[in-house]
């Protein structure tokens, strides 16, 4: 079974930064793309980054280009997000997902707030 | 950079019926279209890929088409638990986007 477990949401103070984390078991992850996709409260979904399988390449959505970080530590089967210069715009759920196109395996989500 | 629109906003449906969603792409996107469904609290399921091909354990009632810019997603037979918001997506350039999305309800 695939499963995928966020972690390390919750509130922070705009310019601060937080460290999300999402655990995988069920597939082989070294191989697999990864992605971060958010989710604003009540608003739809914005894909936020991708990381290959070897973690060479990586992208961004431009409004985060600069701030946040995507990286991976195959060893772990984990997957990470460095969120740094936090905005109140940054608000949002936290997905992490297998693939770099499009995701059949999604996690549950994890909460980041970013407000004074 | 690539524009998603879907419509309508909001759709209702009578159990039975059948539930006709569109995406529209700024640029074109050959296939390279997915569809999603989320209901609330939960993270979205990929329903379609490659714009028409049912990912695993998809029922059949959900069927997707259309190539370029124009898409549809029809839910065949609407059935209580397909009530949900439902997104498309293009990943045919490096900065994957997704529409505004449609909220299904029943009537």
């Amino acid at each position: 079974e695939v499963l995928l477990v966020e972690s390390g949401g919750g509130l922070v103070q705009p310019g601060g930064s937080l460290r999300l984390s999402c655990g995988v078991s069920g597939f082989t992850f070294s191989t697999s793309w990864m992605t971060w996709v958010r989710q604003a409260p009540g608003r739809g979904l914005q894909w936020v980054a991708t990381i290959k399988g070897d973690g060479v390449q990586q992208d961004y959505v431009d409004s985060v280009k600069g701030r946040f970080t995507i990286s991976r530590d195959n060893a772990k089967n984990s997957l990470f997000l460095q969120m740094n210069s936090l905005r109140v715009e940054d608000t949002a759920v936290y997905f992490c997902a297998r693939g770099a196109e499009y995701w059949g395996d999604w996690g549950q989500g994890t909460l980041v707030t970013v407000s004074s | 950079e690539i524009v998603m629109t879907q419509s309508p906003a909001t759709l209702s449906v009578s159990p039975g019926e059948r539930a006709t969603l569109s995406c529209r792409a700024s640029r074109w996107v050959t296939a390279n279209l997915a569809w999603y469904q989320q209901k609330p609290g939960q993270a979205p399921r990929l329903l379609i890929y490659g714009a028409s091909t049912r990912a695993a354990g998809v029922p059949a009632r959900f069927s997707g088409s259309g190539s370029g810019t124009e898409f549809t997603l029809t839910i065949s037979g609407l059935q209580s638990e397909d009530v949900a918001v439902y997104y498309c997506q293009q990943y045919n350039d490096w900065s994957p986007a997704f529409g505004p999305g449609t909220k299904v309800d029943i009537k």
